[in-house]
């Protein structure tokens, strides 16, 4: 079965820019949550959804905005971009958001700005 | 505020050389702790769960355990392809997950 998958790998933007991150769940996950990596550094929460709605955000600004698909697929979406919004982008899935189990997650996008 | 804390930062270990990582841990009603491993350039690839103190689960040369305040991954005889950064997460009762830094490891032939 196919894991979670993330598109596009790479992508390089300039600053004030906006950019649309996608994922799309392993097969039967509901839930899809993203993570900002920055280099050295682990994953930090920016949003779960299940179900199409919001059930989670992390501290982030209002810059940052996400929505889920019928089809459980979701898309992160960035405006008006910063240098320090230089980051792998990661996408994880899992069953439901109020189960114990874990999260699955994609290679990630690496998102450069300069 | 839930946090995470992992130490070493980094570990170098010769080949078959046993170690322990740890993982600290204050968060707001754990509903689970989670270990995971990364390589370079990949996502974090599941290993294991934890929900109780006292918990253990083990994998080929890893072995997780648990108790009120910290989290151990025991590696036993460790070979080169172990290296890797292993990531520890909590599970808040809000649903989320706290990451810790991680710890990268370096296992040497």
């Amino acid at each position: 079965d196919a894991g979670v998958t993330q598109s596009p790998t790479h992508l390089i933007k300039t600053r004030g820019q906006h950019v649309t991150l996608r994922c799309s769940p392993i097969s039967g996950h509901k839930s899809v949550s993203w993570y900002q990596q920055v280099l050295g550094q682990g994953p930090q929460f920016i949003f779960q959804y299940y179900e199409k709605e919001e059930r989670g955000r992390g501290n982030f600004p209002d810059r940052f905005s996400a929505r889920q698909f019928p089809n459980y697929s979701s898309e992160l979406n960035v405006n008006a971009l910063l240098l320090g919004d230089s980051a792998l982008y990661l996408c994880a899935s899992s069953l439901g958001a109020g189960t114990n189990q874990p999260q699955h997650f994609g290679d990630g996008t690496r998102l450069s700005i300069l | 505020e839930d946090q995470v804390t992992q130490s070493p930062e980094a570990l170098r270990l010769q080949e078959g050389e046993s170690s322990s990582l740890n993982c600290s841990y204050t968060v707001s009603g754990l509903r689970g702790l989670f270990w995971y491993r990364q390589d370079p350039g990949k996502g974090p690839e599941f290993l294991f769960t934890l929900y109780s103190a006292g918990e253990e689960k083990e994998k080929e040369r890893l072995k997780a355990t648990l108790t009120k305040k910290e989290s151990f991954l025991h590696i036993t005889a460790p070979k080169p392809e172990d290296s890797a950064t292993y990531l520890c997460a909590v599970r808040n009762y809000g649903q989320n997950f706290v990451f810790g830094p991680g710890t990268r490891l370096s296992v040497l032939p």
